[in-house]
C-alpha cells in the first residue's frame, strides 16, 4: 500500500498570509495526487487533481504542484472561509487510493 | 446533479448490527464504482470498501475484513454496507462516494454516523 505523509500536522497562518502545505508518498504516484479541503460538519470537497488542476469553482489562490512523490498545495493569501483541514489523496493505484492524515490551517 | 444519500447510521451496542444505505441519483449508477470512506471523530479519511460497477470486485480495509459485506443493488441505484461485530473503533461518520475511473473522489455523500458504545 502507498502511504501518504503529509506535514505540518498543523499550520498556524494569518489571515492574508501565504499557506504551504506538503506531501510525501512512499513511492512514485506519478502525478495522480488530489488534495481536499475539509470544514467541520462536512464531506471533503476536492480542490485540486492531477497534482495541479483546480477543481470546478475552485478559487485561483489555491494551486498544487509536484510529481513522483513530493507534493505541495500553496494558498496564496489565506481567507477566513480556508481555515479547514485538508488532505492529500494518491489515485495511481486507483481504485485503492489512500489518504494522508490532514493537515489542520488554524487562524494565528 | 449527482446526489448520494446515507442512512442507516445511529447508535449500536459493541457486538450489534447495522445496514448503512446509500442512495445515488443523477449518474447512471450501474456505471461506477462505489465506495465507503469513514472518518472517526476528529481523525482522518480510511478507506472501508468499494465494488465494481457489476459488483464482482469488492476490496475490504484489514480493519473491516470478515465483519463488513458491501454490496449494490443497480435496479435501485443504491449501494449499501452490512456492518457485523462492532467495535468501539468502528465508531465514524461513514461517506459513500462514486468512483471514476482513475480519477479522485469529486462527489461525497454527506454522511451517516454510527457510534459503537454499551
Amino acid at each position: 500500500e502507498i502511504v501518504m505523509t503529509q506535514s505540518p500536522a498543523t499550520l498556524s497562518v494569518s489571515p492574508g498570509e501565504r499557506a504551504t502545505l506538503s506531501c510525501r508518498a512512499s513511492q512514485s504516484v506519478s502525478s495522480n495526487l488530489a488534495w481536499y479541503q475539509q470544514k467541520p460538519g462536512q464531506a471533503p470537497r476536492l480542490l485540486i487533481y492531477g497534482a495541479s488542476t483546480r477543481a470546478t469553482g475552485i478559487p485561483a489562490r489555491f494551486s498544487g504542484s509536484g510529481s513522483g512523490t513530493e507534493f505541495t498545495l500553496t494558498i496564496s493569501s489565506l481567507q477566513s472561509e480556508d481555515f479547514a483541514v485538508y488532505y492529500c489523496q494518491q489515485y495511481n493505484n486507483w481504485p485503492r487510493g489512500t489518504f494522508g492524515g490532514g493537515t489542520k490551517v488554524e487562524i494565528k | 446533479q449527482v446526489q448520494l444519500v446515507e442512512s442507516g447510521g445511529g447508535l449500536v451496542k459493541p457486538g450489534g448490527s447495522l445496514r448503512l444505505s446509500c442512495a445515488a441519483s443523477g449518474f447512471t449508477f450501474s456505471d461506477y464504482y462505489m465506495s465507503w470512506i469513514r472518518q472517526a471523530p476528529g481523525k482522518g479519511l480510511e478507506w472501508v470498501s468499494y465494488i465494481s460497477s457489476s459488483g464482482s470486485t469488492i476490496y475490504y480495509a484489514d480493519s473491516v475484513k470478515g465483519r463488513f459485506t458491501i454490496s449494490r443493488d443497480n435496479a435501485k441505484n443504491s449501494l449499501y454496507l452490512q456492518m457485523n461485530s462492532l467495535r468501539a473503533e468502528d465508531t465514524a461518520v461513514y461517506y459513500c462516494a462514486f468512483m471514476v475511473f482513475a480519477s479522485p473522489i469529486d462527489y461525497w455523500g454527506q454522511g451517516t454516523l454510527v457510534t459503537v458504545s454499551s
